[in-house]
């Protein structure tokens, strides 16, 4: 089966740059997504299609895939980013998520 | 704008059928452009997909549920369904329904929106 690798967790002081990264076997062949998630709140995507913002997601959310890595990364990290990220991908028409990336913004 | 809202029993005792039905709001399940999907959290652990049916009742499972999962789509309530049977302790988690957005033969699709989630608890 294929696996996505995620950090367990980040930390990032507000207003720098956060960067979450996601591992997998040529995972810049495939498309990744990626999706925040705060406490006791469903998943929203934040960045698909490697690296397209939703619309209603700030600018400073933006993506990456090459290689055997995506990376999130958040420019300017305000306080109200501070949740768990999950990357995703498809492999054999079967969506895999990576074990979450817990940020904390301090 | 679409929203998904899951529904079902809280509940469920071991080795029976677990049952959710997710009903879309703002669109519509008989769209020919998206997938309606399961996808699944165990308290405090990470997301697990369990598969999709699209509006003309094809699915796609987890290849480790495929065994026990039952998915079906009803165009006239705008509404699609999971059953999962013989459930364990282990089926105990938060399930999410969630459209997914897909263009045809190109890798390039995500889950978009989500449900606010339904915990099914496994206990007897």
């Amino acid at each position: 089966s294929y696996d996505l690798t995620q950090p367990p967790s980040v930390s990032v002081s507000p207003g720098q740059t956060a960067s979450i990264t996601c591992f997998g076997d040529k995972l810049g062949d495939k498309y990744a997504s990626w999706y925040q998630q705060k406490p006791g709140q469903s998943p929203v995507v934040v960045i698909h299609q490697d690296n397209k913002r939703p619309s209603g997601i700030p600018e400073r959310f933006s993506g990456s895939n090459s290689g055997n890595t995506a990376t999130l990364t958040i420019s300017g990290t305000q306080t109200m980013d501070e949740a768990d990220y999950y990357c995703q991908a498809w492999d054999s028409n079967t969506a895999v998520f990576g074990g979450g990336t817990k940020l904390t913004v301090l | 704008q679409v929203q998904l809202q899951e529904s079902g029993p809280g509940l469920v005792k071991p080795s029976e059928t677990l049952s959710l039905t997710c009903t879309v709001s703002g669109g519509s399940v008989g769209s020919d452009t998206y997938y309606w999907s399961w996808i699944r959290q165990p308290p405090g652990k990470g997301l697990e997909w369990i598969g999709y049916i699209y509006y003309s009742g094809s699915t796609n499972y987890n290849p480790s549920l495929k065994s026990r999962l039952t998915m079906s789509v009803d165009t006239s309530k705008n509404q699609f369904s999971l059953k999962l049977s013989s459930v364990t302790a282990a089926d105990t988690a938060v399930y999410y329904c969630a459209r997914e957005i897909f263009f045809y033969n190109s890798g390039r699709r995500w889950f978009d929106p989500w449900g606010q989630g339904t915990l099914v608890t496994v206990s007897s």
